[in-house]
């Protein structure tokens, strides 16, 4: 594909109800990376795969939040019984790969998914 | 503790000006340091980075591991650099810790 796509675009939730968004990362790249971007905020890091595994879940605010890859394609976040605060938006990123030696792969990222919940 | 801060939310300058967006880190380690831009409906994008020491688009940007700085610099702002520039820090081979942002406006 052209990029990292994320769907859907919006989501309009109420409070209390689960949530999944989707992420595309571009073919081939091994590493996805969630980030969440609460209005006025930088970028918060949630959880980062290598292929299907996910090495680092550290990010993820609470149990509410988790996240699974499909192999090195699709990835999913899913948010439980949501809350007004995790209203924000949630970007991907993807990469080819992560280096080591002081050479760290470019993130490409996706246009976001904007959550709010009422 | 890691952190990157953006200090200025907004920056305005006019076209033709010089343009300084001030970045600051706290980082143990040996830093690698990013700016990464996002133009009006547009996503996010590396605009440059530390280790590769190059100038892109007429922005530069230098690591000052003495003041902890990364600021970025361009001696002629255009009005097509107005956008949303983020610092951030990477602190291992693939967490990123990002700044605030900040918005630079370039006035005609």
């Amino acid at each position: 594909g052209a990029g990292v796509s994320q769907s859907p675009s919006n989501k309009v939730t109420e409070k209390g109800k689960d949530v999944e968004l989707r992420c595309d990362p571009i073919s081939g790249h091994t590493a996805l990376y969630w980030y969440r971007q609460r209005l006025g905020q930088g970028l918060e890091f949630l959880i980062y795969f290598q292929g299907n595994s996910a090495p680092d879940k550290s990010g993820l605010p609470s149990d509410r939040f988790s996240a699974e890859r499909t192999g090195e394609s699709v990835s999913t976040l899913t948010i439980q019984r949501t809350q007004q605060e995790d209203s924000a938006v949630y970007l991907c990123a993807s990469s080819l790969a992560t280096g080591g030696g002081g050479y760290y792969n470019e993130q490409f990222f996706g246009p976001g998914t904007r959550l709010t919940v009422l | 503790a890691q952190r990157v801060t953006q200090p200025e939310k907004l920056l305005s300058v006019f076209k033709g000006a010089p343009v300084e967006l001030k970045c600051n880190y706290s980082y143990s380690g040996s830093p690698e340091l990013f700016w990464y831009v996002q133009y009006s409906r547009q996503r996010l994008q590396l605009l440059l980075r530390h280790i590769s020491r190059e100038s892109i688009k007429g922005f530069t940007a230098d690591l000052n591991k003495g003041e902890t700085s990364f600021h970025l610099k361009k001696p002629f702002a255009q009005e097509e650099d107005s956008a949303m520039y983020y610092c951030a820090l990477s602190a291992s081979t693939y967490k990123y810790i990002f700044g605030t942002g900040t918005r630079l406006k370039v006035l005609a």
